[in-house]
């Protein structure tokens, strides 16, 4: 298994430009994640989803959009980036069942100039 | 809204010796499960250990424990026989256990420096 695995490992981007975080998990886990790291402030949960076709806002979700066609499959898309947004992105998952943890992806830093 | 909070934002201690790990939360669940993360230079961010809020004994993983005061609120860390591996950030966490609700709440995090 390859657990979380995230695209691209860094990113520079200019003010205003779009782009597409992808995440893809090979567990079969229904819940799927992202998260922002900022210095000081620990992870703050931007998106998650339950299952395919479900979606919800976390904490810091403007900015940003998500879709969820498929089980294994969690992008992230910025589409127009602003120098707020730089940030580490983590993408997570996880099984529904009891108090299974989280995996989380290598995360994506992301700079937007 | 839950928070959690850990004071200490940055920690040392001697290879070998024993150092402890503050975290509090704030909630009105009663059914919730809480985490410690470990996030290296790596980035990489680790399960250290977990713990179940209806569970009175206090959760452990071979050098790492945990003393979970469920009326405190508070769920503090122990690493024994402290290693050069074990520098790191650690992030304590907080899950309401509801199915469907799967919000990880985390702590700002503490930075742990092991002396050698």
């Amino acid at each position: 298994n390859a657990g979380v695995t995230q695209t691209p490992k860094f990113q520079v981007l200019k003010t205003g430009q779009s782009m597409t975080l992808q995440c893809a998990q090979d567990m079969n886990h229904e819940y799927m994640s992202w998260y922002r790291q900022d210095p000081g402030m620990g992870l703050r949960l931007i998106h998650y989803s339950v299952g395919a076709g479900i979606t919800d806002q976390g904490e810091v979700p403007n900015g940003y959009n998500v879709s969820r066609s498929t089980t294994e499959d969690f992008p992230l898309r910025l589409l127009s980036a602003a120098p707020s947004q730089t940030s580490v992105y983590f993408c997570a998952s996880r099984g529904l069942a009891g108090a299974g943890e989280q995996f989380f992806g290598p995360g994506t830093r992301l700079t937007v100039l | 809204a839950q928070t959690v909070t850990q004071s200490q934002p940055e920690m040392s201690v001697q290879e070998a010796e024993t150092v402890t790990l503050s975290c509090t939360y704030d909630t009105s669940e009663s059914d919730y499960y809480l985490f410690w993360y470990k996030q290296p230079p790596s980035r990489q961010m680790i399960l250290v250990i977990r713990q179940e809020a209806y569970k009175q004994q206090n959760a452990t993983e071979n050098r790492f424990s945990v003393n979970f005061q469920k009326a405190a609120k508070s769920f503090s860390l122990k690493i024994s026989d402290s290693q050069l591996g074990d520098a790191a950030m650690y992030f304590c966490a907080y899950r309401i256990g509801n199915f469907g609700n799967e919000k990880l709440t985390f702590g700002t995090g503490t930075r742990l420096t092991i002396i050698p």
